[in-house]
């Protein structure tokens, strides 16, 4: 198994431009999460899913969006990228039940110039 | 809403001692599970330590160990026989027993340091 697996590694936007952060999971997670972690912070949650289909807004989800086409893939998109969204992203998944490891990806450095 | 904080934010150890990571966490939960993640310099988030509020006894994982004190809501870290491959940023962090999210709330990190 892969596990979780984030794409780009690390990424430059300016100011305005917009992408998307790919993340997958080959674990058949129900659950997926993203989070951002800002220099000297813990992670903070930026939207999450609990199935196909179904998102909802963590923390702080201003900026951002996401879908859930399927179980394996949960892209994050950034729209009008600003110099405050500069963060490492990682992208998390789970099975149901509190007590489960949640299982992270890699992370993506992104830095909006 | 639940919050996790980690009042110290650096701690350095001499190889082979222990050394105790602080952690104390505020909820009106009676039933909830709490983390410890490990983040090296290779920024990969690894699963340390859990715990279930519902247990009264304390996990452990080989050299690592907590001190669960649910009425204080404390959640400690001892590493035991430190190591130069434990050096890295410690996270503790909560997770709700409520349906839905079942998202983790992280403190503000550790950074732990081993002295050869």
């Amino acid at each position: 198994n892969a596990g979780v697996t984030q794409t780009p590694k690390f990424r430059i936007l300016k100011i305005g431009q917009s992408m998307t952060l790919q993340c997958a999971q080959d674990m058949n997670h129900n659950y997926m999460y993203w989070y951002r972690q800002d220099p000297g912070m813990g992670l903070k949650l930026i939207y999450y899913s609990v199935g196909a289909g179904i998102t909802d807004k963590g923390e702080v989800p201003n900026g951002y969006n996401v879908s859930r086409s399927t179980t394996e893939d949960f892209p994050l998109r950034l729209e009008l990228a600003a110099p405050s969204q500069t963060s490492v992203y990682f992208c998390a998944s789970s099975k149901r039940g509190g007590s489960n490891e949640q299982f992270f990806g890699p992370g993506t450095r992104l830095t909006v110039l | 809403a639940q919050t996790v904080t980690q009042s110290q934010p650096e701690m350095s150890v001499q190889e082979a001692e222990t050394v105790t990571l602080s952690c104390t966490y505020d909820t009106s939960e009676s039933d909830y599970y709490l983390f410890w993640y490990k983040q090296p310099p290779s920024r990969q988030m690894i699963l340390v330590i859990r715990q279930e509020a519902y247990k009264q006894q304390n996990a452990t994982e080989n050299r690592f160990s907590v001190n669960f004190q649910k009425a204080a809501k404390s959640f400690s870290l001892k590493i035991s026989d430190s190591q130069l491959g434990d050096a890295a940023m410690y996270f503790c962090a909560y997770r709700t027993s409520q349906g839905g999210s079942e998202k983790l709330v992280f403190g503000k990190g550790t950074k732990l340091t081993v002295n050869p």
